[in-house]
């Protein structure tokens, strides 16, 4: 079946510093790709997402492109702030039929450090 | 647009009692969704809606577990029996039905249950 796997956390980095994680999945077909941040005591919130192979999604400052030929979807950032220390999860969706159902990975927690 | 709301937000029950979950989607969407997410885990697909028609749901979506629609509008989730390896967060999602945005879900803050 369809799976996710993302960087193991914690990561802990200082403010200013760059930030990568990694995601890579297994899927047929032509899936979409999301990353979606939680931030303490909120739901998930969709941060970007790329619908075909070489698609580049962005926002704040937060950049992953799809990469078909190594299947994979790397979260960065080119200066973290305090304020995006969150859980981030990378997650799949495929329509089956009408069901855009998301697969998610475990998910990967970020502390940013003044 | 108001979001996704979930209520209650927290739920403590006692092993064996029923418990019952509220989702109000964003209005002008059709599709709903409902997860579970563990600790330390992602969260894991239960079952999808279609207006008040439930289209698919999750072997983890055991005979305790029963979700509905009735309008197309609002879905509940009850939990019959409840166990400790039910405590977890449930998500709900819901998203539109058409358009370049039918792949994207947003989420609601989740209800978090605890069995004791």
């Amino acid at each position: 079946g369809d799976s996710v796997t993302q960087m193991e956390g914690p990561v802990t980095l200082s403010e200013e510093a760059f930030l990568t994680i990694n995601c890579t999945y297994t899927a047929t077909g032509y899936p979409s790709l999301f990353w979606y941040v939680q931030y303490p005591g909120e739901g998930l919130q969709l941060l970007l997402k790329a619908t075909k192979a070489d698609d580049k999604g962005s926002n704040k400052g937060f950049e992953a492109t799809y990469r078909k030929e190594t299947t994979s979807f790397h979260l960065e950032k080119g200066s973290v702030q305090v304020s995006d220390s969150a859980v981030y999860f990378c997650a799949l969706s495929k329509s089956g039929g009408s069901n855009y159902k998301l697969t998610f990975g475990k998910g990967t927690l970020l502390t940013v450090n003044p | 647009d108001t979001g996704v709301s979930q209520n209650p937000r927290h739920k403590i029950t006692k092993r064996g009692q029923n418990v019952t979950f509220r989702c109000d989607p964003i209005s002008e969407h059709n599709r709903l969704y409902w997860y579970r997410q563990t600790l330390g885990q992602g969260p894991e697909f239960l079952t999808y809606f279609q207006n008040e028609a439930q289209l698919e749901k999750s072997r983890l979506l055991s005979d305790r577990f029963s979700a509905e629609r009735p309008k197309g509008s609002f879905s509940t989730l009850e939990i019959q029996r409840t166990e400790q390896g039910d405590s977890a967060m449930y998500l709900c999602a819901s998203s539109l039905t058409s358009g370049s945005r039918a792949d994207t879900q947003y989420f609601g803050p989740g209800t978090r249950l605890t069995v004791l």
